[in-house]
């Protein structure tokens, strides 16, 4: 079946530093491609998103690219600050079919 | 976007008892996904529920143990059965965007805690 495989945290970084969190999938079709973020006591929340391969998408200087060739969807950040600490969950959705499969969640803590 | 209230937010409770949780949305939907969080854990689909229809349960799920209700297109209850401190998690509400663009919208969340 379909799943998603994020790298294992936490990622623990500075601030300013560069942040990169591994996703990659495994899916039939072209599925469309989610981050959320979970801040500290907070619900789930749409980072940003790809519906087809070559897309990328991006939101509070987050980006990731859906990349067919190798399965991936990498977010990336240029310059994380102390309040992006949250775990990240990289998910995927089948076009019809309404379910929305998470990878473990990847915890960034960013410190001053 | 759509604006999901969920409640309670958090609650304690005793091994045995059941509780049930209720999401609240300010459009009507289609479909309504309740999901379960287990501690530091990701979040597994526990079941899907439509609107006039039962509701159809992910593997290792039944409806003995969270019955749901969807009684019209806004609301939608989801019941945590005879509960063991296994259940302690947080149980999310979600829809499906209306737009077509296939993103899910999340509740709060419930963090119940069985002791």
């Amino acid at each position: 079946g379909d799943s998603v495989t994020q790298m294992e945290g936490p990622v623990t970084l500075s601030e300013e530093a560069f942040l990169t969190i591994n996703c990659t999938y495994t899916a039939t079709g072209y599925p469309s491609l989610f981050w959320y973020v979970q801040y500290p006591g907070e619900g789930l929340q749409l980072l940003l998103k790809a519906t087809k391969a070559d897309d990328k998408g991006s939101n509070k200087g987050f980006e990731a690219t859906y990349r067919k060739e190798t399965t991936s969807f990498h977010l990336e950040k240029g310059s994380v600050q102390v309040s992006d600490s949250a775990v990240y969950f990289c998910a995927l959705m089948q076009r019809g079919y309404n379910k929305l499969i998470f990878g473990a969640g990847t915890r960034l803590a960013v410190h001053p | 976007s759509a604006v999901i209230s969920q409640k309670p937010s958090r609650d304690i409770c005793q091994r045995g008892t059941s509780l049930t949780i209720q999401c609240q949305v300010d459009s009507q939907v289609t479909m309504m996904f309740w999901y379960r969080q287990q501690p530091g854990q990701s979040l597994t689909l526990i079941a899907t529920a439509n609107q006039g229809s039962e509701a159809t349960y992910e593997s290792g799920f039944v409806i003995d143990k969270f019955p749901i209700s969807r009684p019209n297109l806004t609301f939608s209850t989801l019941t945590v059965s005879n509960m063991s401190p296994e259940d302690s998690s947080i149980y999310l509400c979600s829809v499906e965007s209306r737009t077509g663009t296939y993103e899910a919208f999340f509740g709060q969340g419930t963090r119940l805690t069985v002791v």
